[in-house]
């Protein structure tokens, strides 16, 4: 059973930092890319970025909102993906969720919530 | 970017109705287009992707038509647990982007 679990989440003030982790079992992890995507409060949903598979290249795209201010990064020896948030700014108060996929998203974790307030 | 409207924003039906949900995109996507079911406080499901083919598990309630810029997300009758916000996203171009939601719920 695909199992997608993050964590990392929490209050933080605008200009700071937060590492979220995924921590994903169940499948062949060095395999699948992966991606995060938000959901503010109340609000749909945003993708954020993805990581493909190392096999097929192991670069990253992001979304333009975040682009020089969050690193997604994956530990393929700890089944694990990360999303280093720089720079928070209020309008990245979400929800955060992990999935797999890298352009249909077929697994999601229940999500970890940031909030960047001051 | 791509641009996906969604229409109805909300609707409310009755158990056994047949309910349509339609989607729209900014420009020609293929069928490069996902529906997604989110209950309130949870994570989104798959339900449908390219298009029309329905994810393993998903009930054969729920199908998707359309290609180029407009589909269709349909549940041939609407059951209770159905009661969610459903989504498209188009994965023709990045940035992947979803519809604004459309929010079911019993009449």
């Amino acid at each position: 059973e695909v199992q997608l679990v993050e964590s990392g989440g929490g209050l933080v003030k605008p200009g700071g930092s937060l590492r979220l982790s995924c921590a994903a079992s169940g499948f062949t992890f060095n395999k699948v890319w992966m991606s995060w995507v938000r959901q503010a409060p109340g609000k749909g949903l945003e993708w954020v970025g993805r990581f493909k598979s190392r096999a097929d290249g192991g670069t990253t795209d992001y979304a333009a909102p975040v682009k020089g201010r969050f690193a997604i990064s994956r530990d393929d020896s700890k089944n694990t993906l990360y999303l280093q948030m720089n720079s928070l700014k209020t309008e990245d108060t979400a929800v955060y969720f992990c999935t797999t996929g890298a352009n249909t998203l077929s697994f999601w974790g229940l999500g970890t919530l940031v909030t960047v307030s001051s | 970017d791509i641009q996906m409207t969604q229409s109805p924003s909300s609707l409310s039906v009755s158990v056994g109705d047949r309910v349509s949900i339609t989607c729209q995109a900014s420009q020609d996507i293929r069928n490069y287009l996902n529906w997604y079911q989110q209950k309130p406080g949870k994570a989104p499901r798959l339900l449908i992707y390219d298009s029309s083919n329905l994810e393993t598990g998903v009930t054969s309630r729920f199908s998707g038509n359309g290609s180029g810029t407009d589909f269709t997300f349909t549940i041939s009758s609407l059951q209770p647990e159905d009661i969610a916000t459903y989504y498209c996203q188009q994965y023709d171009n990045l940035p992947l982007t979803f519809g604004p939601g459309t929010k079911v719920d019993i009449k």
